[in-house]
């Protein structure tokens, strides 16, 4: 049982727009700041989104992060077949003291 | 370049110890917050524990499940970051990731291929 919460999987087709959500509590994501990584099934994790919004170097514009309150979301437009791929929200845990993630969802673009 | 490379993953029976290694090279490793993540087979990321950098007050945080019986440590001069890890359990299997924090201390900017740990017996 995560502490983070996500949909198990969503799907959209070529070109479209997905919406991934996260969400949490005021102990975690309400007072922190929330990151997305992608994970390509095989391989690590790669960094995607911190800071709520903000994208790390060679990041597409495509993807987009946001929070209110105790959710985050992470959109993706433009879809891509190779998008497919296990998204992860994660953040800090202030009650626990300790770094917390989602269970992760599967994109499939169909 | 950023790279982490683990090492010291293995076969090792229920209530044993092992040590993973973490070498990084390519960024200022000593100025670095360092986590471990690990993740089940077919499962989800899991936190596991982290490092600060030297001189920093509460050096290191652990994820509940762990606590007590995982230890991460830094040899700055080797550039290497260590996960001790006893009382192993099954629960504990899974492949463990390296990471470096980027600004926050948890969003983890670059991953090691990581290193796989199987508990049985």
């Amino acid at each position: 049982q995560s502490v983070l919460t996500q949909p198990p999987s969503v799907s959209a087709a070529p070109g479209q727009k997905v919406t991934i959500s996260c969400s949490g509590s005021t102990s975690n994501i309400g007072n922190n700041y929330v990151s997305w990584y992608q994970q390509v099934p095989g391989t690590a994790p790669k960094f995607l989104i911190y800071d709520n919004y903000k994208r790390p170097s060679g990041i597409p514009d495509r993807f987009s992060g946001s929070k209110s309150g105790t959710s985050a979301t992470l959109d993706i437009t433009g879809l891509q077949t190779g998008d497919e791929a296990d998204y992860y929200c994660g953040t800090w845990d202030t009650s626990l003291s300790a770094g917390v993630f989602g269970g992760g969802t599967k994109l499939i673009v169909l | 370049e950023v790279q982490l490379e683990e090492s010291g993953g293995g076969l090792v029976k229920p209530g044993g110890s092992l040590r993973l290694s973490c070498a990084g090279s390519g960024f200022s490793f000593s100025h670095a917050w360092l986590n471990w993540v690990r993740q089940a087979p077919g499962k989800g990321l899991e936190w596991v524990g982290r490092i600060k950098s030297n001189g920093q007050p509460g050096a290191t945080d652990y994820a509940p499940p762990v606590k007590g019986r995982f230890t991460i440590s830094r040899d700055d001069s080797k550039t290497t970051v260590y996960l001790h890890m006893d009382s192993l359990k099954a629960e504990d299997s899974g492949v463990y990731y390296c990471t470096t924090a980027h600004l926050r201390g948890y969003d983890l900017n670059f991953w090691g291929r990581g290193t796989l740990v199987t508990v049985s017996s």
